[in-house]
């Protein structure tokens, strides 16, 4: 059964805290996502990365960095998280063009 | 920008009747298109797609429908369910990027 691991289901930081949130895919897939969910704003991608230590700017990049250091992980770091950083985060992965992704279970981030 | 929207953020359905969700999308070279299902406190899992040299897909209760013509795509759901209650995506696998819209939250009453 394929699998997209996210490393914690919740997590509560405080204001200014480094942040990391990681994603494990146990696919081999070039292509991986993260994007944070907010109630009526759907699913906004934040950075992709469509291979090892290669990344691109999604939708809403500003507060956010990435690594990917490996294939099958991709990790989203939140320098110095601020409140408005509260909010459901998914990573996600997918192979080739034009094929399905498959998504973690996500991970609700409360910065306080 | 977004590529792919969807027209109504809500849809309240009565058990047993049929769900119709709409999607549109806005490249006419879009070949390749995937609906998701979010259940409460889980990400997204897929439930059907559809390529661009077909109209209709069917599955288990859902079918999907293209129209090319007009950049249009819509889920349907037979006799829905209240395990269907949850929040639908149209997704537009476009190169490596994967854009989505806001969703359908469907809710079924009993």
């Amino acid at each position: 059964d394929v699998k997209v691991t996210q490393s914690s289901r919740y997590l509560v930081k405080r204001t200014g805290e480094k942040v990391f949130l990681e994603c494990v895919q146990d696919m081999d897939h070039e292509n991986m996502f993260w994007y944070r969910q907010d109630p009526g704003l759907g699913l906004r991608l934040i950075y992709f990365s469509y291979d090892v230590k290669m990344k691109e700017k999604g939708d809403i990049p500003e507060g956010y960095s990435v690594s990917r250091e490996k294939k099958e992980r991709f990790s989203l770091i939140l320098e110095s998280a601020s409140t408005n950083q509260t909010s459901m985060y998914l990573c996600a992965s997918k192979g080739s063009m034009n094929t399905e992704a498959f998504f973690g279970q996500g991970t609700r981030l409360t910065v306080v | 920008g977004e590529s792919v929207g969807l027209h109504l953020p809500t849809l309240s359905v009565q058990e047993g009747d049929n769900s119709i969700i709409n999607c549109a999308y806005s490249n006419s070279a879009s070949d390749y298109f995937i609906w998701y299902k979010q259940e409460s406190g889980k990400g997204p899992q897929f439930i059907i797609d559809i390529r661009s040299n077909m109209d209709k897909r069917q599955g288990q209760r859902v079918t999907v429908l293209l129209n090319k013509t007009v950049k249009h795509l819509s889920l349907q759901i037979a006799a829905t369910q209240p395990g269907d209650s949850a929040v639908y995506f149209c997704a537009e696998p476009n190169d490596y990027k994967l854009s989505f819209g806001a969703g359908t939250t469907v809710t079924v009453r009993a």
